[in-house]
């Protein structure tokens, strides 16, 4: 597809257990970028990758949320011992390139932590 | 003091009516700014960005006032399809996105 893709689509899952979200971006985009969303909230900025690399992890609201991009492509946002208050949509974007360019989002992946 | 401040609505307007909003930023580092669109349970689309000249867009205008730190947006000619939730968005020079928590805007027939 020419769009964003993100699996899972909803993922529900019980406390303590780790969970692995993927984002696809859009070919050739280099900059990726994670964010979350909770509910009647805005969205809150976790990280982002140019190429593979991330500048800036301070973002990620705890040592449990990890972020890897490899070959450019495919991002994963990893979350070890979920809590409840991890439950949000986790939002994934792409953009030809790092910051000041349009971001195109995915349809989002929606956690539940039970 | 939140680093983007909208008001969150809702906003009630009848159709064809023109309708505004602000949205200020407390970082005076903001280099790019943006409006995003967000209908319900769905993901972001980008509507506009928003430049120092001021831009507009068919019935949508945004503007930068980079002095009182706010950019604004107005609708002309409200449509039923308006209706959705606009985010605002400001970029920093140390790589920061901060949206909004959005403004919700319903448009009525």
């Amino acid at each position: 597809g020419a769009g964003v893709s993100q699996s899972p689509s909803n993922k529900v899952t019980e406390k303590g257990k780790d969970v692995e979200l993927r984002c696809d971006p859009i070919s050739g985009h280099t900059a990726l970028y994670w964010y979350r969303q909770s509910l009647g909230q805005g969205l809150e900025f976790l990280i982002y990758f140019q190429g593979n690399s991330a500048p800036d992890k301070s973002g990620l609201p705890s040592d449990r949320f990890s972020a890897e991009r490899t070959g450019g492509s495919v991002s994963t946002l990893t979350i070890q011992r979920t809590q409840q208050e991890d439950s949000a949509v986790y939002l994934c974007a792409s953009s030809l390139a790092p910051m000041r360019d349009t971001q195109y989002f995915g349809p989002g992946t929606r956690l539940t932590v039970l | 003091r939140k680093e983007v401040e909208q008001d969150p609505g809702p906003f009630n307007v009848p159709e064809g009516a023109t309708v505004a909003f602000n949205c200020t930023y407390s970082n005076s580092a903001s280099q790019s700014f943006f409006w995003y669109r967000q209908d319900c349970r769905k993901e972001p689309k980008l509507l506009m960005s928003v430049y120092s000249s001021g831009n507009e867009d068919g019935r949508f205008t945004a503007q930068l006032n980079r002095a009182s730190q706010y950019i604004s947006l107005l609708i002309r000619d409200s449509k039923l399809s308006d209706s959705a939730t606009y985010l605002c968005v400001a970029e920093n020079r140390d790589d920061k996105i901060i949206f909004g928590k959005g403004t919700r805007l319903h448009i009525l027939p």
